[in-house]
Formats: C-alpha cells, structure tokens, sequence
C-alpha cells in the first residue's frame, strides 16, 4: 500500500532557510503537494507539483522532486515565525481519481 | 465569505450517542470528501463523493454514515459513538473528479466523545 514519510519536527530561527523532507512509495503519483496547517486551523494548500516535473517555484517556496528516490522537499526561504505551522506532503494517487494519501506532518517550530 | 465550512467547531458527546457533522461549500466544486485526523496528526480519507454520488468509502466502520442532498454538502452521521471516535474531521472539496484537482479543506470538526 502507499506510505508517506515525514520527519516529525524542525527548529529554525528566523531569517534561517527551512527544508523540510518526504518520502513516498507510489510511484504512480501524479500529483504531490505540500498543505500547511496552523493550530486549531484547516488545512491550506501551499504547492504542489506533477509527478514529471523537478522543480517548481513559488514565492518563498521552492519544491524539488527526486522521482527515482521518490523523495519531495519543501524549502521555505527567509523563514519566518508565521510560518510555524504543520507541514504535510500528500501524494495523488494514480487511480483516477482525487484521493490524498497524506505524510505523517512535520512540525515546524519558528524561533525569532 | 467562507468556501468549505463545517458546523460546529467542537463536538464533545457521550459514547453510544449519534450525532452528525454538517459540510457546505459554497465553490461551486463537484466533488466533496470527508479527511479524519487522529490525535497523532495522521489524516486519511474517509470517503469522497462526486455529484451527490459516493466514489470511495474507505473501509470505514458503517456506524459512519454520509449523506449528500446536493453537491454543496455532504453531512456525516455517527451512530453508537466510540471512544476511538474521537479525532478532528475535516470537509474538502475540488472542482471536479479526477487526480490533478486541488482539493480545499474546511477548519475541522474536533469530535471528543467521553
């Protein structure tokens, strides 16, 4: 079955640059995003990015895609204390239809 | 104007009771979904449903129940509430059925069942 990986914190000080890491099993995956949630708060999607690309850049946000290793990271630029939050990698499953299998969530704790 | 909201907030009920969680959303998304999260943060799906019309049930116990009266919601009922229930439940929906749709979440439901 599929399975999604996450260390499960990260402690960065602000301005420091973030990277958070996930690894996943199915390699039909076509899509993999990253959501973002804050406590007592939904989820926010942030990113995501298809499975045949390597790279995908946003703002602050920059995405990079190892499908041979089947690893994903997120890289927060400039971090900041709003950005402490949880941080979940999701992968899409190639069946057809929407079906987020998500990681187990890293915790990013911010420090000024 | 919120796009996926979930009524109420906070649940807390005795086991054994039913009670049931309300999904609006006002996006105009064809597909809707039920996520559970568990006290460790793992999220799963429960079920997803495409026009009105259930897709995926995820070997969820029958005591869940949804219910869509049209495609801007998608209620769930839990019968005989268990302990194990307890957990935040989150409402999501996407434009369309299929794999590369971005799905929006509502703020979660925190069921406590004692």
């Amino acid at each position: 079955g599929e399975d999604v990986e996450q260390s499960l914190f990260l402690s960065v000080r602000e301005g420091d640059s973030s990277v958070i890491n996930c690894t996943y099993t199915d390699s039909s995956s076509t899509y993999l995003y990253w959501y973002k949630q804050e406590p007592g708060a939904g989820l926010q999607l942030l990113t995501y990015i298809f499975s045949n690309m390597d790279m995908k850049q946003d703002q602050r946000l920059t995405v990079l895609l190892n499908k041979k290793d089947k690893h994903l990271s997120l890289r927060i630029a400039d971090t900041q204390t709003g950005d402490s939050a949880i941080y979940f990698c999701a992968e899409s499953e190639n069946t057809g239809f929407q079906k987020l299998v998500f990681g187990t969530g890293t915790r990013l704790l911010v420090s000024p | 104007d919120t796009a996926v909201s979930q009524t109420p907030k906070y649940l807390v009920t005795q086991m054994g009771n039913d009670k049931s969680i309300k999904c609006e959303q006002n996006l105009g998304h064809d597909t809707m979904y039920w996520y559970k999260q568990d006290s460790k943060k793992f999220l799963k799906i429960m079920f997803s449903y495409n026009n009105k019309e259930l897709i995926i049930n995820e070997t969820v116990p029958n005591r869940f129940s949804p219910k869509s009266p049209d495609k801007a919601h998608l209620n769930l009922h839990i019968n005989s509430l268990e302990l194990g229930d307890s957990a935040v439940y989150f409402c999501a929906s996407s434009p369309r059925w299929g794999a590369n749709t971005e799905a929006f979440f509502g703020q979660g439901t925190r069921l406590t069942v004692v």
